[in-house]
């Protein structure tokens, strides 16, 4: 069974460009997280998707941020414009939906803003 | 809200060495306590979990007990491999209708031959 599918794994951009991240979560998974890993620190949930709808988005800083899951399946997450500060691990996780379930994670994406 | 505070690394130890990572939290309600690691080049990766006060999580060696009086979820390995080497995440999944893992900054592991 293929897992949590990321890509692509690492991009380097100039600030102020635009950048889009890309997730197809397993299949049958309802729930749907992206989380941002700054350099030696724990990931930190951006938005969480019960099916297509985000019912938690309250960490995304929405001014330059965005997230789509069409039909709820696979997941878009977009910057714009870039900042230097955005510059960190991307990861997305999928899982059935329930408090005790696994969280079953991607690779994620480096990315670099330079 | 809720957090997670883990012992700071790097922690380098020799092979078959005995391994303690702590982790306390701060949660409201009944959360749910998790390990997670990450070997290098790979995603996070779910080591053990357990989901009531005085459960013991277990995989590979690894063993973790929920303590509710302590506010922990130590991690620990008898004896420890060079494949072990990789970051090691505590995480806590509140029941107080935040559902979402709260994360540790995280534990670097080495373990040298």
């Amino acid at each position: 069974e293929a897992g949590v599918v990321q890509s692509p794994r690492y991009k380097i951009i100039e600030k102020k460009q635009p950048v889009a991240f890309w997730c197809n979560p397993i299949s049958g998974h309802n729930t749907l997280y992206w989380y941002r890993q700054n350099l030696g620190q724990g990931p930190e949930l951006l938005i969480r998707y019960e099916n297509e709808e985000a019912v938690d988005d309250s960490q995304l800083p929405k001014d330059r941020f965005s997230a789509e899951r069409l039909k709820g399946v696979d997941s878009t997450l977009k910057i714009q414009p870039a900042e230097l500060g955005d510059s960190a691990v991307y990861l997305c996780a999928s899982s059935v939906t329930g408090m005790n379930t696994e969280a079953f994670f991607g690779q994620g994406t480096r990315l670099t803003v330079v | 809200g809720d957090s997670v505070t883990q012992m700071e690394g790097p922690v380098t130890l020799s092979e078959e060495a005995f391994l303690t990572i702590n982790c306390t939290y701060t949660a409201t309600g009944y959360p749910s306590l998790f390990w997670y690691v990450q070997y290098p080049g790979e995603g996070l990766q779910l080591l053990l979990k357990a989901t009531k006060a005085d459960d013991k999580g277990s995989n590979k060696g690894f063993e973790a007990t929920y303590r509710k009086e302590t506010t922990s979820f130590h991690l620990e390995k008898g004896s420890v491999q060079v494949s072990d080497s990789a970051v090691y995440f505590c995480a806590l999944y509140s029941g107080a209708g935040s559902y979402q893992l709260t994360f540790g900054k995280g534990t670097k592991l080495s373990v040298i031959p």
